[in-house]
């Protein structure tokens, strides 16, 4: 079975500021895909980045951007230009790319990203 | 706003009881999956439905049951409730069950919270 550790309870970063948030994960399997999901306090699951596990190339939305090690089984969140808006709960999440694992998604536990003005 | 609509937003009941969440996938959506997150247990998977038929279950308690009609909603039962069972339970839905691609938009949860 697949695993997702986010090993850092909490961070916090001071606006306009640059943050990582790390995740590693655990798996037997090649092809794959990746997300990074945000909770804020309403607790809607917003969809933040997702990365293809067959693509080299990092993927980027806007001032997020990921750094995927697939060696290393290493997945971490670049959030650029922090905003007090970026303040959530935010979670690593694996979904493999084999029908017959099924479309779950695994989840880490997440880390608390706090914004300070 | 995700599209993707779950009712009741919140839900307090008593041990031992039985409560029903609903869950209205997105617009064209064929698959709605279940997840619940508590304090202790984090975010887990409960169950997969795809255009009315299960396809794939995860932690879901026997005491928990689920399905998806033929308009696409889905409804999650929670029977003998136990304080444990307290939680946000999520819907999300997608659009293919089984294709990769699809990415899965998650609705606002319901709030239980049995006492």
């Amino acid at each position: 079975a697949q695993t997702v550790t986010q090993s850092q309870p909490e961070m916090s970063v001071q606006e306009a500021e640059t943050v990582t948030l790390s995740c590693t994960y655990d798996t037997s399997e090649s092809d794959y895909y990746l997300f990074w999901y945000k909770q804020p306090p309403s607790r809607q699951m917003i969809l933040v980045i997702r990365q293809e596990a067959y693509k080299q190339q990092n993927a980027t939305e806007n001032r997020f951007s990921v750094n995927f090690q697939k060696a290393a089984k290493s997945f971490s969140l670049k959030i650029s230009d922090s905003q007090l808006g970026d303040a959530a709960m935010y979670f690593c999440a694996y979904r493999s790319a084999y029908l017959t694992s099924g479309s779950r998604l695994t989840f880490g536990e997440g880390t608390q990203l706090t914004v300070n003005p | 706003d995700s599209g993707v609509t779950q009712t009741p937003k919140h839900l307090i009941t008593a041990t031992g009881q039985r409560v029903t969440l609903r869950c209205s996938p997105r617009s064209g959506d064929l698959s709605v999956y279940w997840y619940q997150q508590s304090l202790d247990q984090g975010l887990q998977f409960l169950i997969h439905y795809y255009n009315g038929e299960e396809r794939a279950k995860g932690n879901i308690l026997e005491r928990f049951s689920a399905q998806q009609f033929p308009d696409l909603h889905s409804e999650l039962n929670l029977s003998s409730l136990e304080l444990g069972d307290s939680a946000l339970y999520f819907c999300a839905s997608s659009s293919v069950g089984g294709a990769i691609t699809d990415t899965q938009y998650f609705g606002p949860g319901t709030r239980l919270t049995v006492l």
